[in-house]
């Protein structure tokens, strides 16, 4: 049982290079999100998914794609790389918001700077 | 998009001191309220969740409380230790969890 996984770990882009973030989760969660980290910001949320097939903005979506094609996979899409998108990135999992035994999982990060 | 507000932004303390911090928010609906401890370079790691008006948590030195009636939130630290130095977070919990900007503490030995 591996948790919330994220790769990769660190990375460096050029600007207006693309990539892809992967999230993986193995404990059956419906909800799965995606966060960027910045100093003095908090955690802000970009994209959501409530379920396989479904996404939704978050507060800072522009910029970014994502696709939950998988259950257990929720991808981040930098289309375009811009420096204020250097950020650390946290994915999460959840059960609903609704359930008893709710917790957020987080992944453990990717760093990723952008030149 | 919910306000959920933390205050102070950051926190100097001498080892040993008590100290506490605030979580606001709105006092409308919501499912639960938590509490994080964030370090740098690592997730975040659940402290606690709490629902009703007038709970109460507690692990080892750190407890938080909550009202829900007038939004607000406290976590209080007793004898903070410097292994306590991490970013403190709340977040609300509606249809996702909204968090706040995280309290900075800082123990010095």
């Amino acid at each position: 049982n591996a948790g919330v996984t994220q790769t990769p770990k660190f990375r460096v882009l050029k600007t207006g290079q693309s990539m892809t973030l992967l999230c993986a989760q193995d404990m059956n969660h419906e909800y799965m999100y995606w966060y960027r980290q910045d100093p003095g910001m908090g955690l802000r949320l970009i994209h959501y998914s409530v379920g396989e097939g479904t996404t939704a903005k978050g507060e800072v979506p522009d910029g970014y794609n994502v696709s939950r094609l998988k259950k257990q996979n929720f991808l981040l899409g930098l289309e375009s790389a811009a420096p204020s998108q250097t950020s650390v990135y946290f994915c999460a999992s959840t059960r609903p918001p609704q359930s008893l035994s709710y917790e957020q999982y987080f992944g453990p990060g990717t760093r990723l700077t952008v030149t | 998009i919910l306000n959920v507000e933390q205050s102070p932004q950051s926190l100097h303390v001498q080892e040993g001191d008590s100290t506490n911090f605030t979580c606001s928010f709105p006092s409308s609906n919501f499912y639960a309220l938590h509490w994080y401890r964030w370090e740098t370079a690592k997730s975040p790691e659940a402290l606690f969740v709490m629902t009703l008006n007038g709970d109460e948590k507690k692990k080892g030195r750190i407890s938080a409380t909550l009202n829900t009636k007038e939004g607000y939130s406290y976590l209080y630290i007793k004898g903070s230790q410097p292994e306590d130095s991490a970013t403190y977070l709340c977040a609300l919990r509606s249809y996702q969890l909204t968090f706040g900007k995280g309290t900075k503490l800082s123990v010095i030995p």
